[in-house]
């Protein structure tokens, strides 16, 4: 059973950029029709889709966040990571880590997700 | 851009029906889905695909999918229950959740 971590700075500036990174153990990262995605939400708040990435490196990222994202893979640590630039305090959210998987070409859902990291932006 | 809908809030006693529904534009032309999600945790799959029930969630819990509402159904609810619910759809190739509904269990 995959189990995923979130890591990264609980703290970020304002204008600067968030990085985050989620680890995955008992299972290969680089196995299935998987896709790898972060969700975050505001404290207090509902769930918001960010992107995804697969093994072949392929992206699909919010319309609304698009243009400040960068999510990338690293098969061989097995894990991937999450780039969101010019943070604000609209920003500030648990960012979770989930996986999906399409099976005949259709979402299963996302499931597992990490426990969720805590990301504040504030100077 | 798509949206779902759903009920801020839905209360039930326990042992009866709770149904929790998700509204947006011919939702029923793509597949629902349903996370659970208790206080200070990850959110959990319970229904994917409309109407299918991961492995290791309780019979209890089923969905439906039909013109413009999904409905997710807990039948003999349970205190254990009470959470929030967010319901999930895939449109042009953006994952689209639902604002949340609070189950109350009283």
């Amino acid at each position: 059973q995959v189990q995923l971590q979130e890591s990264g700075p609980g703290l970020v500036k304002p204008s600067q950029t968030l990085s985050l990174t989620c680890s995955a153990s008992g299972g290969s990262i680089n196995s299935g029709s998987y896709y790898w995605n972060w969700i975050r939400q505001p404290a207090g708040k509902g769930l918001e889709w960010i992107g995804r990435i697969n093994t072949s490196g392929s992206t699909k990222y919010s319309p609304s966040l698009k243009s400040r994202i960068t999510i990338s893979i690293d098969m061989s640590r097995n894990k991937f990571s999450l780039e969101l630039s010019s943070v604000t305090a609209a920003d500030t959210a648990v960012y979770y880590c989930a996986r999906d998987e399409d099976i005949r070409a259709a979402s299963v859902g996302f499931d597992p997700w990490g426990q969720g990291t805590l990301v504040t932006v504030s100077s | 851009s798509y949206e779902l809908t759903q009920p801020p809030s839905v209360s039930v006693s326990p042992g009866q029906t709770a149904s929790i529904t998700c509204s947006g534009d011919k939702l029923g032309n793509k597949y629902a889905y349903w996370y659970q999600q208790k206080p200070g945790q990850s959110p959990v799959k319970v229904i994917y695909q409309d109407d299918k029930r991961p492995s290791g969630i309780p019979e209890r819990f089923s969905g439906s999918n039909s013109g413009n509402t999904a409905t997710l159904t807990i039948t003999g609810t349970q205190a254990m229950d009470e959470a929030d619910y967010y319901c999930q759809a895939w449109d042009t190739s953006t994952v689209v959740f639902g604002g949340g509904t609070t189950l109350t269990v009283l």
